[in-house]
């Protein structure tokens, strides 16, 4: 199985701060990723795929980067929504995993 | 917009069988281009995806599950369903359904999900 490795594992930053979440895959998994967006009590929610493309209705302050084994989510300037829980996935090859999660806090 | 939604039993005994049903509104299991999956998370936990299955019938699952779980579609109904068992008190955990999207031949995310639904194997 690939293991996906998220840091860091919780964060709490200001309204207006730049987010950065890495992911990092235990092999090569091309461009294969996911990143999702999980608040209390909800089911997660797509927020870009193929390591860069943003799901529809995603607001643009979020953005994707990597390939390979080594993978951004980048949250442009925090708003009081972003709060929750973000989950890595890679989608390369079965079974699909996902990375251990990181809570961000607004400060 | 397509819906899901998650029904079945709250409760299961150990060594029997969790069986659950994913409902889909809006869109249709028995068209191509999308896979409908299972996905647990235990409580407090991160998220293990279980396994999914295409309109073709085609199923894949998590080989740490495989021995003991089978997806399948109900094409009269717009449902597919899960039945994973001889559980235990490890298979305690919310269970999503979800829609994975494709563009050509490649899977994207799981861009629809259901609310999930809490399953507790107990006696």
């Amino acid at each position: 199985d690939i293991q996906m490795t998220q840091s860091p594992s919780s964060l709490s930053a200001s309204v207006g701060d730049r987010v950065t979440i890495t992911c990092r895959a235990s092999q090569s998994i091309s461009r294969y990723l996911n990143w999702y967006q999980q608040k209390p009590g909800e089911a997660p929610k797509l927020l870009i795929y193929g390591a860069s493309t943003l799901q529809t209705g995603v607001p643009l302050g979020f953005s994707g980067s990597g390939s390979g084994t080594d993978f951004t989510l980048t949250i442009t300037s925090l708003q009081p929504e972003d709060f929750g829980t973000y989950w890595c996935q890679q989608s390369y090859s079965v079974p699909w995993t996902f990375g251990q999660g990181t809570t961000v806090e607004i400060k | 917009q397509v819906q899901l939604q998650e029904s079945g039993p709250g409760l299961v005994k150990p060594s029997q069988t969790l069986s659950l049903t994913c409902t889909v509104s809006g869109g249709s299991v028995n068209s191509g281009g999308y896979y409908w999956s299972w996905i647990r998370q235990h409580p407090g936990k991160g998220l293990e995806w279980i396994g999914y299955i295409y309109y073709s019938g085609d199923t894949w699952y998590n080989p740490s599950l495989k021995s003991r779980v089978a997806i399948s579609t109900d094409t009269s109904k717009n449902q597919f369903s899960l039945r994973l068992n001889s559980v235990t008190a490890a298979d305690t955990a919310v269970y999503y359904c979800a829609r994975v999207s494709t563009t050509g031949t490649t899977l994207n995310g799981f861009d629809v999900w259901g609310q999930g639904t809490m399953v507790t194997v107990s006696s």
